[in-house]
């Protein structure tokens, strides 16, 4: 099993949708929760991180972490034709001992969104 | 600021042969890091460095070497070319130990026939 599962979709939705992305994990040392949006042939772009458990916002973003159920969520608000690739979720435990920026990623959701 | 840059972007090889993938940064990161994206795979981590002289492996080291002897520089040595190491190889580097803010170059394209 791996240690974070993350459905790789394709989702496609119409523009404005609400879009909802979800991963699972099973590592109870995970403090950092990250999402990653990668357009075609290009690198991963932060998008935004979470400590913790809790909820982040930033413009049409919305990062949900809740550690009791090892679950994570991205919400999109009023889709975007500009926001279709394909989006990672990522997650690290705290620096220090052999922890240090390690990285385990989702396996990506590919995400279309049309005009 | 360049951020994180790499080249070549994209290469051939024969299996056997050996190259490096090059690396910088211009954002003075401790941390830097080596990963490679496959299919159905996601990225997987390689090696990685906590600042200049100090490297150790990741999920998937084998057949890879890295060095850093500079904050701004860390080359990832493919040693001899498999197949299996046909991939797109990404760099990335961050302010955090954690890892929580890291940002990663475009990625070079290898083909190992």
């Amino acid at each position: 099993q791996k240690e974070v599962e993350q459905d790789p979709g394709p989702l496609s939705v119409p523009e404005g949708a609400i879009v909802s992305l979800n991963c699972t994990y099973s590592n109870s040392a995970f403090q950092y929760f990250m999402w990653y949006r990668q357009y075609s042939r290009k690198g991963p772009e932060l998008l935004m991180y979470t400590y913790s458990s809790g909820n982040k916002e930033d413009g049409r973003f919305t990062a949900q972490v809740d550690k009791s159920s090892k679950y994570i969520s991205l919400f999109i608000r009023d889709s975007q034709p500009s926001d279709s690739a394909t989006y990672l979720c990522a997650m690290s435990a705290n620096a220090g001992g052999t922890s240090y920026g390690k990285l385990t990623f989702g396996q990506g959701t590919i995400l279309t969104v049309h005009p | 600021n360049a951020g994180v840059t790499q080249t070549p972007k994209f290469q051939v090889l024969k299996t056997g042969q050996s190259m490096t993938l090059q690396c910088a940064q211009d954002m003075n990161h401790e941390y830097m890091s080596w990963y490679r994206q496959d299919p159905g795979m996601g990225l997987r981590l390689i090696h990685y460095s906590v600042g200049a002289g100090i490297t150790d492996q990741g999920e998937v080291p084998n057949g890879y070497n890295v060095s850093r002897s500079t904050t701004e520089d860390f080359p990832l040595r493919l040693l001899s070319a498999a197949p299996s190491q046909t991939s797109v190889y990404f760099c990335a580097s961050s302010q955090g130990l954690a890892g929580e803010t890291q940002y990663f170059g475009p990625g070079t394209r290898l083909l190992v026939l």
